[in-house]
């Protein structure tokens, strides 16, 4: 069973940074794409980011671009996100989510972890 | 960017109702069109891909039919744990993108 346990979140002032992680397990971390996607507090779905099974190709949302980076650890089963100077409108809850390969959809998600930015 | 246009944003309907939500794509996503179910405090839950293939354990009363850039959505008859957001979503090309969502109420 598919089991993505989440953490790295929490409160941080506006300028400041984070940096959250995606523990795999149940399937073969190595071999899936992995994305991240938030959803800020009453809103929808925004996605943030996506890297390929060796982490050869990342890419990401263009508002994002230069201030988050997406990274993996395949011999840690482990998904990363580092964000970076962050802003009041970046509040939200960051999902972790399965993707087998580019074009298909995203399977499994984990829980979320909440990132609030604040002073 | 492709933009996913979602309607309606909220329905109210009753159990045993016969449920459609459309979802239309700003250019030719071909059948990269994807739906998840979103009950309040959860993640989100792959229901549908390609368009209309179901994704294992999700049950039969959910379809999905369209290609190109006009998709549908139907849950045939409601049951009460239906009651949550559904969105849209295309996977044929980064950013990926959601729609606004569909919040249903029952």
């Amino acid at each position: 069973e598919v089991d993505l346990v989440q953490s790295g979140g929490g409160l941080v002032k506006p300028g400041g940074s984070l940096r959250l992680s995606c523990s795999a397990s149940g399937f073969p971390f190595s071999s899936f794409a992995m994305n991240w996607v938030r959803q800020a507090p009453g809103k929808g779905l925004e996605w943030v980011s996506y890297i390929t099974h060796n982490g050869g190709t990342v890419r990401y949302a263009e508002s994002l671009k230069g201030r988050f980076t997406i990274s993996r650890d395949n011999a840690k089963n482990s998904l990363y996100l580092q964000m970076n100077s962050l802003r009041a409108e970046d509040t939200a809850v960051y999902y972790c989510a399965t993707q087998f390969s580019e074009y298909y959809p995203l399977a499994n998600w984990g829980p979320g972890t909440l990132v609030t930015v604040s002073s | 960017d492709i933009q996913m246009t979602q309607s309606p944003s909220s329905l109210s309907a009753s159990v045993g109702d016969r449920v459609t939500i459309t979802c239309r794509a700003s250019q030719n996503i071909h059948t990269y069109l994807n739906w998840y179910r979103q009950t309040p405090g959860k993640a989100p839950q792959l229901l549908i891909y390609s368009a209309s293939s179901l994704q294992s354990g999700v049950p039969s009363r959910f379809s999905g039919s369209g290609s190109g850039a006009h998709f549908t959505l139907t849950i045939s008859s409601l049951q009460p744990e239906d009651l949550a957001t559904y969105y849209c979503q295309q996977s044929s090309m980064t950013p990926y993108t959601f729609g606004q969502g569909t919040k249903l109420e029952i």
